[in-house]
């Protein structure tokens, strides 16, 4: 079974500021997703980026971007010039290109808190 | 385009007693899973279906069942409820292709939380 872990259960940064947040995963297998979701008081899980294990080039939306290091099973998110939405619970995932019985693998999450 | 729909919202059970919680995906989408969030456990995988097949199940005993209909809806269904199921219940949905390969945009409803006292 696949595991997803995250080593920072908290992390804080000064608005405007950058601020990385760790993952690193286990898997046998070859071709699979990575995903970090954000989740905000709201409770509902949005996705921020995703990456295909397949691709070399790490994924950018706007101001977030992955470093993707597929030998080292590491996939880290950074966040540029950080806004007070971004306030939240980060949640590493990773699934399965084949489906398989876990679905989405979740690491246990870190709280972002952005100081104004 | 409606987003995916959890109900209820907030839910208070009794230990043995049953719940029905209920999911109406985005529409179009064929695929619909369940995840159970818990301080201690983080978020597990309970199971999906797609077009009314189950697909995959995480590891949960029996009392924890679903099922899909043929406009896309699911349901899940608790049976005998205990303390530890205490959960904020999410379900996501997503445009998979076929019943063997996963699509990898799932999309979250905000979830129903469950309290059993």
């Amino acid at each position: 079974a696949q595991t997803v872990t995250q080593s920072q259960p908290e992390m804080s940064v000064q608005e405007a500021e950058t601020v990385t947040l760790s993952c690193t995963y286990d898997t046998s297998e070859s071709d699979y997703y990575l995903f970090w979701y954000k989740q905000p008081p709201s409770r509902q899980m949005i996705l921020v980026i995703r990456q295909e294990a397949y691709k070399q080039q790490n994924a950018t939306e706007n101001r977030f971007s992955v470093n993707f290091q597929k030998a080292a099973k590491s996939f880290s998110l950074k966040i540029s010039d950080s806004q007070l939405g971004d306030a939240a619970m980060y949640f590493c995932a990773y699934r399965s290109v084949w489906g398989g019985a876990d679905g989405l693998t979740f690491g246990k999450g870190t709280h972002l808190i952005i100081q104004p | 385009k409606a987003g995916v729909t959890q109900t209820p919202r907030y839910l208070i059970k009794t230990r043995g007693q049953q719940v029905t919680l209920s999911c109406s995906p985005i529409s179009g989408h064929r695929s619909v899973s369940w995840y159970q969030q818990t301080p201690g456990q983080g978020l597990q995988f309970l199971f999906e279906y797609f077009s009314e097949t189950q697909r995959n199940k995480g590891n949960f005993p029996g009392r924890f069942s679903g099922r899909q209909f043929s406009n896309s809806r699911s349901e899940m269904n608790v049976s005998t409820l205990e303390l530890g199921d205490s959960a904020l219940y999410l379900c996501a949905s997503s445009q998979a292709g076929t019943l063997l390969a996963t699509n990898e945009k799932l999309f979250f409803g905000s979830g129903t939380q469950l309290s059993v006292l």
